[in-house]
């Protein structure tokens, strides 16, 4: 069964590092996101993606943060300049179709990134 | 108001019980309905989309209530594996976002 895969599985990196996490979605979906999810927290929306720019993005995705698809198989998030509360589980997801028609999205297992 | 309201639990059951878990939402736009479920630490793994007419999947029945906001989730014969926490996830029309509760933790022992 086709699966959404990201790497790195575990990031650490110094406060203002620049990172970048990587995701490889599910070969025929369109439709591309990246979620979050701070240590005992509920999953966060942080931006979507479809024909190569963004199509949505919450208040917690500002400038430091930019998703980018350099090539036809993988999806990128980069963090600019980290902070402490950047960290965090970061989880790529991917959908064939947008999710307004009821169309499911598929998660990867996720890049855990702390930032000290 | 928050978005979207479970219950954090933990539902502590027994092997074969049945448990139920609900969860409300704010935006009365809300389209799509989904049940996700969620192992420590690892991804929402989907469970089952929530149609209005309500929908079942072998032991997990999922109905859905539009005029009070409202989404359910049933599980019969409670299994040791069915142990995680269990989130209600909300999409409203035309937009890519899901919006996640906090979840409901569930615990199933011998």
């Amino acid at each position: 069964e086709p699966e959404v895969t990201q790497t790195p599985s575990h990031q650490v990196t110094q406060m203002g590092q620049e990172v970048i996490l990587r995701c490889v979605p599910i070969s025929n979906h369109l439709y591309f996101y990246w979620y979050r999810q701070i240590l005992g927290q509920k999953v966060e929306f942080l931006v979507s993606f479809y024909n190569n720019e963004i199509s949505e993005k919450s208040e917690i995705f500002d400038d430091q943060f930019s998703v980018e698809r350099p090539d036809g198989s993988n999806f990128t998030l980069k963090i600019r300049s980290t902070k402490l509360e950047d960290s965090a589980m970061y989880f790529c997801a991917s959908s064939r179709q947008t999710g307004g028609a009821g169309e499911t999205q598929y998660f990867g297992p996720g890049t855990r990134l702390l930032v000290l | 108001r928050k978005e979207v309201e479970q219950d954090p639990g933990p539902f502590n059951v027994p092997e074969g019980a049945t448990v139920a878990f609900n969860c409300t939402y704010s935006n009365s736009a809300s389209q799509s309905f989904f049940w996700y479920r969620q192992d420590c630490r690892k991804e929402p793994k989907l469970l089952m989309s929530v149609y209005s007419s309500g929908n079942e999947d072998g032991r997990f029945t999922a109905q859905l209530n539009r005029a009070s906001q409202y989404i359910s989730l049933l599980i019969r014969d409670s299994k040791l594996s069915d142990s995680a926490t269990y989130l209600c996830v909300v999409n409203e029309d035309g937009y890519n976002k899901l919006i996640f509760g906090a979840g409901t933790r569930l615990a199933v022992h011998p």
